[in-house]
Formats: structure tokens, C-alpha cells, sequence
């Protein structure tokens, strides 16, 4: 079975940079059957889209945080991670990771991880 | 970006009620729209893919319809454990979009 697991800090400065990673168990990040995700949820800002990757590092992002968001790939460790630069109170978000249900970034996502509170706060 | 409007944003229902949430798109997605489950605390659950697709597993009280613009979540006969929030989702253009969520109560 499946299973994504988000770690990282719960607490981020206001312009600092939040970094997340997704560990992967039960399947390879390093398959060419599918693209991985990031999404975040906030009461005002609702379910968000922050980007996506393949195994072989090909990247697609939300246009409206592209500046300031990175998502890459380790397969050594089976893990996929997010850096958001300078972050905002805006920030504050649960933050999922998750699997799409195939090798396009526009297939739903079919497996999530449980998700992790950041908070973006001095 | 295409916008995702859902209706009504939250609703109160009975076991056993059939219910029907609507989103809709602010242009033309063919049948790239697919819906979600979440419970309080929990991650969203893919129910229905691609506007008519039973994700494996889904009970078939779970239908969907819809193509273009309009599209429907049905849930025929509510079960306790449906009551929760739902969230369509665009995958029509490379910028993915949610909708802003159905939240069903128990009347």
C-alpha cells in the first residue's frame, strides 16, 4: 500500500524559506508511471495547487507562487520535497503531498499524504 | 486561471437523503473535472475522475455527470460517514484549480 509522509518544521519566520519533504513507502518515486504533487489548504485560501514533478525532475507550478516555490526529486532517499522562498502569514497552510493517478501532471490525485500545519509566524 | 464555483457551500441533509452539488466552470473544460471527499482532519479523497469515473473502491452511490462547464456530484442514499466536505477539481489546463467546497451537515 502506498503511503506519503509530509515532515518539516511547524513554524517558519515571516521571509524565511519553508521547506517540506514527502517520504514515499510502499512504491518508487523513480517511476515514470506517475507525477508527484504539493497542495496546500488554508481557510481563506481554500484547496491550492502548488506544483508537481516527475521522477525525472520535470517541474510544473502554479503560475501565482512559481517566483517563490521549488519542488525537487531524490530518489536515493525516495523522497520529493517543496522550498517556498520568503514566506508571508499568507503561508499558513496544511500542506499535503500527494500522488497523481498516472504519468500527467493533469491526472487527479489519487494517494495523499496525511498533511502538516505550517505556520508562517515571528 | 479557471475558476471553480461549487453550490451550495454547504447544505444539511438526512441518512438516507439523495443530494446533488454542482460545480461549475468559468470556461470550457470537456470532462477533465474530478471530485473529492474530505473528512475533518483527514487528507481529500479522489471519489470521481474524469466528470463519470468511480475511483476503485468508491461505493456506487457516488455518480457524477457533467461535461463543459456544469457538472454534478450525486450521493443516493447518504451513509453517516458521507457526511463531510466535497471539492471539484479542474485538470483541464496546466494551471489546477479546486473548487471552494461543499460542507454537508447531518439535519
Amino acid at each position: 500500500q502506498l503511503q506519503l509522509q509530509e515532515s518539516g518544521p511547524g513554524l517558519v519566520r515571516p521571509s524565511e524559506t519553508l521547506s517540506l519533504t514527502c517520504t514515499v513507502s510502499g512504491g518508487s518515486v523513480n517511476n515514470m508511471n506517475y507525477y508527484w504533487g504539493w497542495i496546500r489548504q488554508s481557510p481563506g485560501r481554500g484547496l491550492e495547487w502548488i506544483g508537481s514533478i516527475y521522477y525525472n525532475g520535470i517541474t510544473y507550478y502554479n503560475p501565482s507562487l512559481k517566483s517563490r516555490v521549488s519542488i525537487s526529486v531524490d530518489t536515493s532517499k525516495n523522497q520529493f520535497s517543496l522550498k517556498v522562498n520568503s514566506v508571508t502569514a499568507a503561508d499558513t497552510a496544511v500542506y499535503f503531498c500527494a500522488r497523481h493517478d498516472g504519468s500527467s501532471y493533469l491526472r487527479p490525485f489519487e494517494y495523499w499524504g496525511q498533511g502538516t500545519l505550517v505556520i508562517a509566524s515571528s | 486561471d479557471i475558476q471553480m464555483t461549487q453550490s451550495p457551500s454547504s447544505l444539511s441533509a438526512s441518512v438516507g437523503d439523495t443530494v446533488t452539488i454542482t460545480c461549475r466552470a468559468s470556461q470550457n473544460i470537456d470532462t477533465y473535472l474530478n471530485w473529492y471527499q474530505q473528512r475533518p482532519g483527514k487528507a481529500p479523497r479522489l471519489l470521481i475522475y474524469v466528470a463519470t469515473n468511480l475511483q476503485n473502491g468508491v461505493p456506487s452511490r457516488f455518480s457524477g455527470r457533467g461535461s463543459g462547464t456544469d457538472f454534478t456530484l450525486t450521493i443516493s442514499g447518504l451513509q453517516p460517514e458521507d457526511f463531510a466536505s466535497y471539492y471539484c477539481q479542474q485538470s483541464y489546463s496546466s494551471f489546477l484549480t479546486f473548487g471552494g467546497g461543499t460542507k454537508m451537515e447531518i439535519k
